[in-house]
């Protein structure tokens, strides 16, 4: 079975300094990783996803997110975050072998100081 | 880009009651429709997988009576809470499957059910 960890309930970080919002994953054959992000009362956004390729993912509002296979992770990053960034993330995965069943972790809330 | 429309956005009902939640793709057609329920400060849990013309498949521990889902047409999916408990109160969210990878899974904007 596949599942998704996010570690961190919350991080809080200043305007303007680097975010990182950690993931790791377990999936039986190769992952398909997803982003999503989530503003207060709406739906999921897709932020960007990793499928094969280079390890290091380009997405959205300036945020890429690192494939590392031998720690099983897939980070999300901003060099230099904004107030807007303030919302709740969501990293998912989806093995081939479970359809297109994403499968989510359970969110970071993420606070961006002035 | 690609829209779900779900409806209502916020739904008040009385403890028996059943409630309908709408969820449309505007500019495409879904074949596979998601239904999932967020908890406060929780994640997403996926209830339910709606395919057009055939039954919902339902994840482990979901009750398919209570919630009842119709996907009847490729762009109309519904999920209806069926004599609702305040149990039931939560923020279900519907996301349309347009395509073979997943970010052209689109996500509606959710409603909150809130039962007395």
């Amino acid at each position: 079975a596949q599942s998704v960890a996010q570690p961190e309930d919350q991080v809080n970080v200043a305007e303007g300094n680097p975010l990182t919002v950690k993931c790791t994953y377990s999936v039986s054959g190769n992952p398909y990783l997803f982003w999503y992000v989530q503003y207060p009362n709406r739906g999921l956004q897709f932020l960007l996803k990793y499928i094969t390729g280079d390890n290091l993912v380009k997405g959205s509002y300036g945020f890429e997110a690192e494939f590392n296979k031998s720690q099983t992770s897939f980070h999300l990053k901003k060099p230099s975050a904004l107030v807007s960034d303030s919302a709740l993330y969501f990293c998912a995965v989806r093995d081939m072998a479970a359809g297109n069943k994403l499968t989510f972790g359970g969110g970071t809330r993420v606070l961006v100081k002035p | 880009g690609a829209v779900v429309s779900q409806h209502p956005s916020r739904v008040i009902c009385k403890s028996g009651t059943s409630v309908k939640i709408e969820c449309r793709s505007l500019d495409f057609q879904a074949t596979t429709m998601f239904w999932y329920r967020q908890f406060p400060k929780q994640s997403l849990m996926l209830m339910a997988t709606s395919n057009e013309g055939s039954k919902a498949t339902y994840e482990q521990g979901v009750e398919k009576d209570k919630f009842l889902i119709n996907h009847a047409s490729l762009t109309l999916s519904t999920l209806t809470v069926t004599s609702a408990h305040p149990e039931d109160s939560s923020f279900y969210i519907c996301s349309a499957f347009r395509g073979f990878e997943s970010e052209k899974l689109f996500f509606g904007s959710g409603t909150q059910l809130s039962v007395l």
